[in-house]
């Protein structure tokens, strides 16, 4: 049974660039979260994905932007990167689908952002 | 807004010792659910115990307990005969009940398993 996959595990960026991140979630699953990761803190949700939808939003500008496609697989987009995006970002999967929620998140590895 | 507050930065304990992490929150939800994960230095969050907000009884997973305190906000965590393995930094998390599945994190505890 394959967990939650992220790409790349590691990537470095300039300020200003375009960067994006890739999620599969646990199979099975219909939902993926995206949180944001700054070094010795706790995650911060950044949206979720559902039916190919963002269903909720955290307190994230515009520049952060995503994609559901219909594996159910997720890519977040960050535009105009700046040295404060730089953090892990973790990807996390659920069932949502005919009332299954378990409340329960399985979570990937995470995508390592260094901005310079 | 919901928060959720993890007084201890760091913690320490020794082999085969007991340890209790603690964490509160702030919500005007009834209905919730309380996680504990675990994130080693792989960086993957695994959960180490759920409790929902409509059972009393607290929840246990073999070594790892909880201590819920529904009216004082209170949701700590008990490791009995801590092992090395369980060295990692603990995080302490709130989800509504019903809709959205956001998580919300507390900063962090960081646990050191001294042999």
């Amino acid at each position: 049974d394959a967990g939650v996959t992220q790409s790349p595990t590691h990537l470095i960026k300039t300020r200003g660039q375009q960067v994006t991140l890739r999620c599969s979630p646990k199979s099975g699953h219909d939902t993926v979260s995206w949180y944001q990761q700054a070094l010795g803190q706790g995650p911060q949700f950044i949206f979720q994905y559902y039916e190919e939808e963002e269903r909720q939003r955290g307190n994230f500008p515009d520049r952060f932007s995503g994609h559901q496609f219909p594996n159910y697989s997720s890519e977040l987009n960050v535009n105009a990167l700046l040295l404060g995006d730089s953090a892990l970002y973790l990807c996390a999967s659920s069932l949502l689908a005919g009332g299954r929620d378990t409340g329960e998140l399985f979570f990937g590895e995470g995508s390592r952002l260094t901005v310079l | 807004a919901q928060t959720v507050t993890q007084s201890q930065p760091e913690m320490s304990v020794q082999e085969a010792e007991t340890v209790t992490l603690s964490c509160t929150y702030d919500t005007s939800e009834s209905d919730y659910y309380l996680f504990w994960y675990k994130q080693p230095p792989s960086r993957q969050m695994i959960l180490v115990i759920r409790q929902e907000a409509y059972k009393q009884q607290n929840a246990t997973e073999n070594r790892f307990s909880v201590n819920f305190q529904k009216a004082a906000k209170s949701f700590s965590l008990k490791i009995s005969d801590s092992q090395l393995g369980d060295a990692a930094m603990y995080f302490c998390a709130y989800r509504r009940y019903q809709g959205a599945q956001k998580l919300v994190f507390g900063q962090g505890t960081r646990l050191t398993i001294n042999p």
